[in-house]
């Protein structure tokens, strides 16, 4: 069964750091690009950016640039998303997600069930 | 960045109905449009890929259709299960949007 099996969620305060994880299960793990979506009450499902497990290009969203990185390591087939300073803005729920492609057009078609992360002081 | 502008932003319906939720892009992008169905405490699920194309395992009454930079989702004899909300969501040009969402309710 094709997985994607997300760390648990996290309490922080504003300016800590934060690394949560999304282990892949099922597929090839270099063959399919990984997104990170946050989802909010506020402002619903945002994209924050892409990486290739292949080659591990990254393209972020410039919404998230500088604020967010992405990582993977192959050898585990996990996808990482690290803060260095977490803001109270960055309280979201956090989905791992599969690209799926057809003739060049993206869609996710694996989502992980997400990480709940809450920046309170 | 595109804006996707979907609507109704909720809407009532009743079990047999025949419903439609549509997404206005800002800009034309062919059938770089995807739906997604979410229920609550759940991750959205991939209904609906290019527009047109019906994910594996989805139900045949979900269809998607496309004119110009409007694409429709329409529920055709709705079910129980069906009751959630629907996101658009485009891959036309990065960064990747969403719609607001349409929740279904009873």
């Amino acid at each position: 069964e094709v997985q994607l099996v997300q760390s648990g969620a996290e309490v922080k305060k504003p300016g800590e750091s934060l690394k949560i994880s999304c282990r892949a299960s099922g597929y090839s793990f270099t063959t399919y690009r990984l997104s990170w979506v946050r989802q909010t009450p506020g402002k619903g499902l945002e994209w924050l950016g892409r990486i290739d497990p292949s080659d591990s290009q990254i393209h972020y969203s410039p919404s998230f640039q500088g604020h967010v990185t992405f990582s993977i390591d192959v050898s585990t087939s996990t996808a990482y998303l690290r803060w260095n300073s977490l803001k109270a803005s960055d309280t979201a729920m956090y989905h791992c997600v599969r690209h799926g492609v057809v003739g060049g057009i993206f869609y996710f078609d694996v989502w992980g069930r997400g990480t709940l992360v809450s920046v309170s002081s | 960045d595109i804006q996707m502008t979907q609507s109704p932003s909720s809407l009532s319906a009743s079990v047999g109905d025949r419903v439609s939720i549509t997404c206005r892009a800002a800009e034309s992008m062919s059938n770089y449009l995807n739906w997604y169905q979410q229920k609550p405490g759940r991750a959205p699920n991939l209904l609906i890929y290019a527009a047109y194309f019906l994910h594996s395992g989805v139900p045949s009454r979900f269809t998607g259709s496309a004119s110009g930079p409007e694409f429709t989702l329409t529920i055709n004899n709705l079910q129980p299960e069906d009751f959630a909300t629907y996101y658009c969501q485009q891959s036309y040009r990065i960064p990747w949007t969403f719609g607001q969402g349409t929740k279904v309710e009873i």
